[in-house]
């Protein structure tokens, strides 16, 4: 069965380095999302991308984060500046259409440590 | 705008017993609603979507959930508990009785079985 894949498992930085956090969604999806679940808190939308733009996105994802689809596979989460909160589990979803005959199918997730 | 309070941070049963994790929600519009399940290390599972028509849902694993607009709750059960289901269970609304709107997790329930 197709499933979501994601890189690094588990990632640790230093405060005020650039990550870069990668996906790679299911092949025939059109919509991607990144979520992230701090440690013992909900979790929460950052965003989600369509037709090579950003499509909806939450007061999370400021200027320090960008997302980008390089290529026809890959997905990825770019964090510029690293801060202490942004330390989280980062999921990332896809999604093949909108409606209610389709689901999101999430990735296993990458922990973010920032020291 | 909305929103999903799961009741009970932590779950506890034995085995064969049955299983009940709630959830209430608000949205402003028709939702959508969903249990995801996550196991140790793993991604997010859909267990389940109610999406506005039969109001009993049955999903994997022999779970089961309810919407219940008057009372405005979407609770998970199964009648019988085994040792696998021991997880973490996440109730989500969308945004609009759409799949591939953004994602509202509740803060996750977490299901503990004993022998």
């Amino acid at each position: 069965e197709p499933e979501v894949t994601q890189t690094p498992s588990h990632q640790v930085t230093q405060m005020g380095q650039e990550v870069i956090l990668r996906c790679v969604p299911i092949s025939n999806h059109l919509y991607f999302y990144w979520y992230r679940q701090i440690l013992g808190q909900k979790v929460e939308f950052l965003v989600s991308f369509y037709n090579n733009e950003i499509s909806e996105k939450s007061e999370i994802f400021d200027d320090q984060f960008s997302v980008e689809r390089p290529d026809g596979s890959n997905f990825t989460l770019k964090i510029r500046s690293t801060k202490l909160e942004d330390s989280a589990m980062y999921f990332c979803a896809s999604i093949r259409g909108r409606g209610n005959s389709y689901e999101q199918y999430f990735g296993p997730g990458t922990r973010l440590t920032v020291t | 705008a909305q929103s999903v309070t799961q009741l009970d941070s932590h779950v506890s049963v034995s085995e064969g017993t049955p299983v009940l994790l709630r959830c209430n929600y608000s949205s402003s519009y028709s939702p959508s609603l969903f249990w995801y399940v996550q196991h140790p290390n793993k991604g997010l599972q859909l267990l389940l979507k109610y999406t506005s028509a039969a109001t009993l849902v049955k999903g994997i694993n022999g779970f089961e959930a309810e919407f219940k607009k008057s009372e405005t709750s979407f609770h998970l059960t199964k009648p019988s508990a085994h040792m696998s289901d021991a997880a973490e269970y996440f109730c989500v609304v969308s945004a609009r009785n759409n799949a591939g709107n953004m994602l509202t997790f509740g803060g996750g329930t977490r299901l503990m079985v004993k022998p």
